[in-house]
């Protein structure tokens, strides 16, 4: 049972837009920034967005991130075969005092 | 480019220790804000962060795993290292080492080594 609550999956067609969810509470992402990774088949995450809406460098702009209270998006455009992967949502638990995560997002291009 | 690298047994059998080290390249480990982490996951699940510790030796658990789990550093071979007693089959993971910024409201994980399988089975 993860601390964070995400979507087991998700699917859309190529080119369009899909969005994905992450539930927290506020010791959590009430209370600090929210990251996102994506795991492609395979490998290792990779940073994907930081401080709830930031993008590292070499992250394109179909990549997008957003937070309201308790709960964070991860928004992805145009959509590509490549960006099939596991996607996961991470903060910091001020009670728990630990880094934790969501259970992860399986994304399906169509 | 930060480069990490684990290193360790792939097989272990139950109820002993679990010990695995990961290597640090292209980059210095004392740094301030940087966090050196282990973090797992299972065959086909999510993400499991187990804890982190700074340059300095200061460390920080995951709660579930603590009683069990110890992270060491060593900075003068650009070295953390992971170690999991009386291990079970539910260990049987993926471990990353990787290396985390924290400041304030703000932990992102920046840099995943490639990871290692670790087999927990006689």
């Amino acid at each position: 049972q993860s601390v964070l609550t995400q979507p087991p999956s998700v699917s859309a067609a190529p080119g369009q837009k899909v969005t994905i969810s992450c539930s927290g509470s506020t010791s959590n992402i009430g209370s600090a920034y929210v990251s996102w990774y994506q795991q492609l088949p395979g490998t290792a995450p990779k940073l994907l967005i930081y401080d709830d809406n930031k993008r590292p460098s070499g992250i394109p702009d179909r990549f997008s991130g957003s937070k309201s209270d308790t709960s964070a998006t991860l928004g992805i455009t145009g959509l590509q075969t490549g960006d099939e992967a596991d996607y996961y949502c991470g903060t910091w638990d001020t009670t728990l005092s630990a880094l934790v995560f969501g259970g992860g997002t399986k994304l399906t291009v169509l | 480019q930060l480069h990490l690298q684990e290193s360790g047994p792939g097989l272990v059998n139950p109820s002993e220790t679990l010990s695995l080290t990961c290597t640090v390249s292209s980059g210095s480990m004392n740094t301030a804000l940087y966090y050196w982490d282990w973090i797992r996951q299972p065959p086909g699940k999510g993400l499991e962060w187990i804890g982190s510790i700074y340059y300095s030796g200061s460390t920080y658990y995951n709660p579930s795993l603590r009683s069990r789990v110890t992270i060491s550093v060593d900075t003068s071979k650009s070295q953390f290292s992971l170690r999991v007693d009386s291990v079970t089959a539910a260990d049987t993971a993926m471990y990353y080492c990787a290396r985390q910024f924290r400041s304030g409201a703000t932990s992102s994980i920046y840099n995943w080594g490639q990871g290692t399988l670790v087999t927990v089975s006689s």
